[in-house]
């Protein structure tokens, strides 16, 4: 049971733009811990994406972009291709349960 | 280079113990958080424990509190994870990751070992 709500798919064409969000509330996102997301792929472990809200790690793609209101987290990639296709998780630390948590995972597909 | 080598896949009966390990090199491993995930077949990703070597500070997660173990030795840079009695519900990839940054804990995860699989069949 995650805290942090993702929707479970989102898609669209190649070179459109998709957001998605992640959802959680006052004692993690909201409390100001900070959201970050990671692209789940098939075998290894999933490399971090964007880190402390909005910033990108070296070598990660431009069109990867996050942002944090509130109690919400969103990540968007702007331009869609094809190797974008995976599952996303936001991650962040809940003050209630003293734990990290992940948010649920969005799958990508891209059309 | 920072880098996280884990243990191989393990096949275990229900009931079994099983111990699994994540050696850091490239980096001062008992100055660093070392935190381990359960990726469930299909499914997504869930935070176990988190353990800082130099003290064996260690932290569970509460869905996870009381099942597993976590424990260090400094002396060879690795982390373990250990099962006293496994179930079937155990079966998925366990992962050992590290923080991109030594000193917050809050950081992203930037490091991870390369996975384990652990199979829980009778």
């Amino acid at each position: 049971q995650s805290v942090l709500t993702q929707p479970p798919s989102v898609s669209g064409a190649p070179g459109q733009r998709v957001t998605i969000s992640c959802t959680g509330s006052t004692s993690n996102i909201g409390a100001g811990y900070d959201v970050h997301w990671y692209q789940q792929l098939p075998e290894a472990g999933p490399p971090l994406l964007i880190a402390d809200n909005n910033n990108r790690p070296s070598g990660v793609p431009d069109r990867f972009s996050g942002s944090k209101s509130d109690t919400t987290a969103s990540l968007t990639i702007t331009g869609l291709q094809a190797e974008d296709e995976a599952v996303y998780f936001c991650q962040s630390y809940d003050s209630s349960l003293s734990s990290y948590v992940f948010g649920t995972g969005t799958e990508v597909t891209v059309l | 280079e920072v880098q996280l080598v884990q243990s191989g896949a393990e096949v275990k009966k229900p009931g079994e113990s099983l111990k699994i390990s994540c050696q850091g090199s490239g980096y001062s491993f008992s100055n660093s958080w070392i935190v381990w995930v359960r990726r469930l077949p299909g499914k997504g990703l869930e935070y176990m424990g988190v353990i800082y070597p130099d003290d064996s500070d260690t932290r569970y997660s509460p869905s996870f509190e009381g099942h597993v173990t976590l424990s260090v030795d400094k002396s060879i840079s690795t982390a373990y994870l250990r099962w006293g009695s496994l179930k079937a519900s155990d079966t998925a990839i366990y992962y050992c990751a590290r923080h991109s940054s030594t000193y917050d804990f809050y950081s992203g995860f930037s490091y991870w070992g390369q996975g384990t699989l652990v199979t829980v069949s009778s």
